[in-house]
């Protein structure tokens, strides 16, 4: 079946870049999502990417795509500590379900 | 900005107890989901809703699940008997496109 991978965890300091990789088995995902999830709480929509895009930047954030590899990452540029959260990557074809990852806990060390 | 909401946001139940789960959604969406997050683990799909009609489900909406549009705003999700197991955070989500969440309702069996 569709499987999300993701490194667990990821350690940067205050004012640096923080890249969240993510690799995903669907090749006919439409849509690859970055949700942001902090302490207690539920689900932020971050950023998304149609399958047809390489990149998209939103401010401080960039998503790249490399759909031959199925390489998914979220760079997050001068990464606060407001930043600390779990991110995951999900896929899906629109409305369909979404398949998640296991999500990656990003520390940020002032 | 519309948002997804979710109530209550703990729910504590004794085992085999009936619970109810309640979310209302973005009020243009028309698809409508469940998924789970067991603490620590994946957020795994449940099952998603469109036109008044259950479209897809995943192998753990068994028969103690259920799902309601009981009017134009509510969807809800109904465990029957519900399990230690059950214990997790429950999201709701709607979309047009891209899938919004809602901040969730930890339901705690004991």
């Amino acid at each position: 079946g569709e499987d999300v991978e993701q490194s667990l965890f990821l350690s940067v300091r205050e004012g640096d870049s923080s890249v969240i990789n993510c690799t995903y088995t669907d090749s006919s995902s439409t849509y690859l999502y970055w949700y942001k999830q902090e302490p207690g709480a539920g689900l932020q929509l971050l950023t998304y990417i149609f399958s047809n895009m390489d990149m998209k930047q939103d401010q401080r954030l960039t998503v790249l795509l490399n759909k031959k590899d199925k390489h998914l990452s979220l760079r997050i540029a001068d990464t606060q500590t407001g930043d600390s959260a779990i991110y995951f990557c999900a896929e899906g074809h629109g409305n369909t379900p979404l398949v998640f990852g296991k999500g990656t806990r990003l520390s940020v060390i002032a | 900005e519309p948002e997804v909401t979710q109530t209550p946001s703990h729910q504590v139940t004794q085992m085999g107890q009936e619970v109810i789960l309640r979310c209302v959604p973005i009020s243009n969406h028309l698809y409508f989901y469940w998924y789970r997050q067991i603490l620590g683990q994946k957020v795994e799909f449940l099952v998603s809703f469109y036109n008044n009609e259950i479209s897809e489900k995943s192998e753990i909406f068994d028969d103690q699940f259920s799902v309601e549009r009981p009017d134009g705003s509510n969807f809800t999700l109904k465990i029957r008997s519900t399990k230690l197991e059950d214990s997790a955070m429950y999201f709701c989500a709607s979309s047009l496109n891209e899938q919004f969440f809602g901040p969730g309702t930890r339901l705690t069996v004991l």
